[in-house]
């Protein structure tokens, strides 16, 4: 069965860094495209980077430069490195599994990121 | 960057009604057209993928169509279930997600 399981979300101030992990199981997250999507709270869904089979990175315009997507083989997890936090940045952050025309299928529960002083 | 634009963004029906969701993209994207419903609190699920595919396990009253620039999602009589949100998302560059019809309980 597969599974993601995201942690790391909590509260920072502006300028702050945080690292999201998303756990995977039941796939292998360094033969799969996956991609981080937000939800800022009342707001509709965002997406904000994807990383893909071969490893190759995108990034939406407002998070360039701040944001760095990663996957660790070993671990089979899924990394958002958050640096230079803003308050528009506060969302709840989902991982996911995109199977590119099949869709995105498979999401985590969740994490909650706050950005406030 | 290809821009998802979906109509209306809010809908009023009744259970057995029969509803239409219009997604448009900025450009051509095939058939790169993917639909979610998503609940209160929930992450979002997937409903059809390839514009017109049902995915596995969800109700056959709901349908897609379209290619190109111009996309559908049909409901062919809602039930109390499908009172949610509703998101379209290209993935024929990166992904963007159209901002999402609230489909209420008239």
């Amino acid at each position: 069965e597969v599974q993601l399981v995201e942690s790391g979300g909590g509260l920072i101030q502006p300028g702050g860094s945080l690292r999201l992990a998303c756990a995977a199981s039941g796939f292998a997250v360094s033969t799969h495209y996956m991609t981080w999507v937000r939800q800022a709270p009342g707001k509709g869904l965002e997406w904000v980077s994807l990383i893909h089979s071969g490893g190759s990175t995108d990034y939406t315009d407002s998070v360039k430069g701040r944001f760095t997507i990663s996957r660790d083989k070993t671990n089979n997890t899924l990394y958002l490195q958050m640096n230079s936090l803003r308050v528009e940045d506060t969302a709840v952050y989902y991982c996911a599994r995109d199977l590119r025309v099949f869709g995105v299928v498979n999401w985590g529960q969740g994490t909650l990121v706050t950005v406030s002083s | 960057d290809i821009q998802m634009t979906q109509s209306p963004t809010s809908l009023s029906a009744s259970i057995g009604d029969r509803v239409t969701i219009t997604c448009r993209a900025s450009q051509t994207i095939s058939s790169y057209l993917n639909w979610y419903q998503q609940k209160p609190g929930k992450a979002p699920k997937l409903l059809i993928y390839a514009a017109s595919t049902l995915q596995s396990g969800v109700p056959s009253r709901f349908s897609g169509s379209g290619s190109g620039t111009h996309f559908t999602l049909t409901i062919s009589s809602l039930q109390p279930e499908d009172f949610a949100t509703y998101y379209c998302q290209q993935s024929y560059t990166a992904l963007t997600f159209g901002q999402g019809t609230r489909l209420e309980i008239k």
